[in-house]
């Protein structure tokens, strides 16, 4: 049981390329989320997903997608990336209503843009 | 909307000694409430959580966590400190029926001197 595992753990883009970070979770957990956290600024929810093939905004979703067409992955793409995306990712995942609300994060990814 | 505060941006105490971590939450109703920790490089890791019940919450690694609803405050503590517990820790308040949305505070860094 590997819990949340993100993919990959570092890398270092160049404004204006794009990439993608995968979230996967073996816990059948409903909902799903991606933050990043900044010095000084503790974590922040980019998007979140409370079910396969739903997503939703949550507090700084400027210049980030996401997919979430099977129920165990949680994708975050970042189209044209800028030196503001510059930050560490960290993706969660929990039961949702009903069940475990209690959140459970990956290691994260930490990004680099130049 | 909900809002976590941790005042302490950063604290320093001897090995053996006690420790108490401030967090003040805003919130209309009864909330959920969570301490994390988070070493240097790592994921977040579930320290305690409180849902309900007993206003005293005992977890992981010898730490406990006190309820106040009429102070607003889910304040962190340990009776003795070890060198292992330099880390960062955050607070953090779910509202119910907010697809389970985490609200963080700002973190608090624990040095431990020797």
């Amino acid at each position: 049981n590997a819990g949340v595992t993100q993919t990959p753990k570092f890398r270092v883009l160049k404004t204006g390329q794009s990439m993608t970070l995968l979230c996967a979770q073996d816990m059948n957990h409903e909902y799903m989320y991606w933050y990043r956290q900044d010095p000084g600024m503790g974590l922040r929810l980019i998007h979140y997903s409370v079910g396969e093939g739903t997503t939703a905004k949550g507090e700084v979703p400027d210049g980030y997608n996401v997919s979430r067409l099977k129920k165990q992955n949680f994708l975050l793409g970042l189209e044209s990336a800028a030196p503001s995306q510059t930050s560490v990712y960290f993706c969660a995942s929990s039961g949702g209503a009903g069940g475990e609300e209690t959140q459970y994060f990956g290691p994260g990814t930490r990004l680099l843009v130049l | 909307a909900q809002s976590v505060t941790q005042p302490d941006i950063h604290i320093t105490v001897s090995e053996g000694a006690s420790l108490e971590l401030r967090c003040n939450y805003s919130y209309g109703a009864t909330p959920y409430l969570f301490w994390y920790v988070q070493s240097p490089g790592q994921g977040l890791q579930l320290l305690l959580k409180y849902f309900s019940g007993d206003t005293l919450v005992q977890g992981i690694k010898g730490f406990e966590a006190e309820f106040k609803r009429s102070q607003s405050s889910f304040n962190l503590r340990k009776p003795s400190v070890h060198w292992s517990d330099a880390a960062e820790y955050f607070c953090a308040v779910l509202a119910a029926g907010t697809a389970s949305k985490l609200t963080f505070g700002t973190g608090t860094r624990l040095q431990v001197t020797l």
